[in-house]
């Protein structure tokens, strides 16, 4: 699976809009990017996912280049509670073998 | 909805003792994977089932084994019980077929202390 390189901390204004960006260089063709975060020691959480078209869902917006080579994840009104350590994960689909690999992630801290 | 069940939420174990972790996924979902993530660490992959049979390893000590059970929950088994193995223990479930559409789910997690 391709690596995945993100800031390692960003700050933002409660109720702006937050924009994690996220660079997968060696993405191939069959490779999805999801985004996942983790508020303090609790379980992983999916946010979303796309292939190479922009996707938007409840939670966030995800805008992937045009040659698939990064990404940026959006909150649109950032709150505190989107406080967390946001992972981009680049995966394969399918196959029994497919597992989220889980670098370094960027810590989101939104302030007052 | 139901969620990942994780038990126990916490444990706390001596050095050389064993321990086990149990997980329950989202019904139907028909693949579990285990993750280890230690303190300040990143989540890291140990071992994943799918319709009960090993389906990937990572980077799993031979001091810790693994199953699923016909119910398809799972239990992490962990023996001779290191310092170093204190962390928080999380299960994913998902299901395969729909697993990239849906993203995996992950439990609460076990955190556990081994002093």
């Amino acid at each position: 699976d391709a690596k995945t390189t993100q800031p390692t901390s960003m700050d933002c204004a409660e109720g702006r809009a937050a924009n994690l960006p996220c660079n997968h260089s060696t993405i191939s063709g069959n490779e999805y990017v999801y985004w996942y975060r983790q508020i303090h020691s609790q379980g992983p959480q999916y946010i979303i996912h796309g292939l190479k078209n922009n996707e938007t869902n409840e939670m966030a917006s995800l805008i992937i280049t045009e040659d698939r080579k990064s990404s940026t994840l959006i909150l649109p009104h950032a709150t505190l509670r989107d406080t967390a350590v946001y992972y981009c994960i680049v995966m394969g689909y399918g196959g029994a073998t497919n597992k989220l690999i889980f670098g370094t992630g960027t810590l989101l801290a939104v302030q007052p | 909805a139901a969620g990942v069940i994780q038990s126990p939420r916490h444990l706390i174990k001596e050095k050389r003792e064993t321990a086990t972790l149990k997980c329950y996924p989202i019904p139907r979902h028909d693949t579990v994977y285990w993750y280890q993530q230690g303190p300040g660490q990143d989540p890291q992959f140990l071992i994943s089932f799918y319709e009960k049979m090993q389906s990937d390893k990572g980077s799993i000590p031979d001091r810790f084994s693994a199953q699923q059970f016909s119910d398809y929950h799972s239990e992490l088994n962990m023996s001779s019980l290191e310092l170093g193995d204190s962390a928080l223990y999380f299960c994913a479930s998902s299901l395969l077929l729909t697993g990239v559409n849906s993203g995996y789910t992950f439990g609460s997690g076990t955190r556990l202390t081994v002093v």
